[in-house]
């Protein structure tokens, strides 16, 4: 059973636009939701996080929406550029656990 | 800075054959972590240590076993490689905060290829 579902699996943006990633969970208990960016040849890093008493939270182009009631939070870059190519995945955790379930990654691969 | 390291970025084995993957962090974390990952299942999570000597199954444990012996530590053993098992292996470690919420650290991985 999939706990986090991330869509889309590969996104193709031109630079200058925006990158927009979604997930979905349904365990309620959730209360801590990362963000991590893997690029080729390294392991995934915590790039931006966000917990559910704010709607959104920003990080340099790097936006966390998030929809409480509907259960999803969302990864947006904006003014997307070659350098963000990267593999994105989203994940969520409790207070109680130090160990995040993930999503299934979105390729991001953004043309010059 | 944490740094976690990975004994081999490549490795090439035949089936059958045991194999061991080595991590080590210098940050002094309470936790470890092996995760696989494989094109379209993302991360999942093979083993954890919370502690020396201690151990717990993750997601995806059979056909591996690991072993903490120092705090700095974690081995990831297939004890009889099979060609389902070649994957990207990824160690991780975080700190305990009793409750907080813990980066995760990855070491850059190790490619493993069972033929």
């Amino acid at each position: 059973q999939q706990q986090v579902k991330q869509s889309p699996q590969s996104l193709i943006v031109q630079k200058g636009g925006i990158s927009i990633i979604n997930c979905a969970y349904e365990n309620t208990a959730f209360d801590y939701f990362p963000w991590y960016q893997q690029f080729p040849g390294k392991g995934p890093a915590l790039l931006i996080a966000i917990r559910p008493d704010v709607s959104e939270k920003k990080e340099g182009r790097f936006t966390i929406s998030f929809n409480k009631s509907a259960k999803q939070f969302s990864l947006h870059i904006m003014d997307s550029q070659p350098g963000d190519s990267a593999t994105y995945f989203c994940a969520a955790s409790t207070g109680g656990s130090y160990i995040p379930t993930f999503g299934r990654g979105t390729s991001l691969i953004v043309h010059p | 800075d944490v740094k976690v390291t990975q004994s081999s970025r490549y490795l090439v084995k035949r089936t059958g054959e045991k194999v061991f993957l080595e991590c080590v962090q210098d940050m002094d974390h309470e936790n470890m972590f092996w995760y696989r990952q494989d094109p379209g299942l993302g991360l999942r999570l093979i083993y954890f240590s919370y502690d020396v000597k201690m151990k717990e199954k993750g997601d995806i444990p059979e056909g591996y076993s690991v072993s903490r012996e120092k705090k700095e530590r974690f081995s990831l053993i297939l004890e009889s490689a099979s060609t389902n098992q070649t994957s990207m292996y990824l160690c991780a470690s975080s700190l305990y905060q009793g409750g907080n919420y813990n980066e995760q650290f990855f070491g850059p991985g190790t490619r493993l290829t069972v033929l």
